[in-house]
């Protein structure tokens, strides 16, 4: 079973427009991160946010986490048509190490 | 230096045939990972090692999926008697140390349809 859920399930924005992504998940937390994946280069880590931080940035993205709502938003900042793929959130709870991934988020950037 | 990559990148089975996926994972990488992905879903665990040493196997669906890591660097998932529910892209992922503590290198997927 998949812990996290993204919100929204689609989007479809203009270029250079900034993009939202929400991850709800269910459990107490070590660590969440993001993920973007297309077919072109498959699944790639973006960005770790570890439970005693807030926020995170990194080049254009921006990540925050609320642990007390157990949830994190994922902004893309100056949106790229570069930048269509699907978006998922995975959590690492307590000391294990497995990923556990929410249902995703596609996002389409229009040029 | 070379990702993970994964063998074979696409694979049809006949329903009842056995079938076997490889993992080469970042040289040096301790940790390595299966996942499943469905159409449309996040990747879901499947098992997970340590060098060489099965830690976790609790996400196989059935005792129909094996996977081995006999030397601690490429793995195999082996799928026998494959049924129509094992479609899916099989990922492998592998991680420098401790997994969980830092990111996660995924290979490109072996999407297996089974017809």
């Amino acid at each position: 079973s998949q812990q996290g859920e993204e919100d929204p399930q689609a989007l479809s924005i203009q270029e250079g427009e900034n993009a939202t992504m929400n991850c709800s998940y269910k459990t107490s937390i070590n660590n969440l991160q993001w993920y973007r994946q297309n077919s072109g280069r498959g699944l790639v880590h973006l960005i770790l946010i570890r439970s005693n931080e807030r926020e995170k940035h990194s080049g254009r993205l921006r990540v925050t986490l609320d642990t007390s709502k157990k949830s994190s938003s994922l902004l893309i900042t100056a949106s790229r048509a570069a930048d269509t793929a699907s978006y998922f959130c995975a959590t690492v709870v307590g000391s294990s190490y497995k990923l556990i991934f929410g249902s995703g988020t596609r996002l389409l950037v229009r040029p | 230096g070379a990702g993970v990559s994964q063998s074979p990148r696409y694979k049809v089975a006949k329903r009842g045939q056995d079938v076997a996926l490889r993992c080469d994972p970042i040289s040096g990488h301790v940790s390595l990972f299966w996942y499943q992905q469905a159409l449309g879903q996040g990747p879901e665990f499947l098992t997970y090692f340590q060098n060489e040493a099965q830690l976790d196997k609790s996400g196989l669906p059935s005792d129909r999926f094996f996977a081995e890591r006999p030397e601690g660097s490429v793995s195999t998932l082996k799928i026998q008697r494959t049924q129509q529910e094992d479609s899916a892209v099989y990922l492998c992922a592998s991680s420098f140390r401790l997994a969980g503590m830092n990111e996660q290198f995924f290979g490109p997927g072996t999407r297996l349809t089974v017809l």
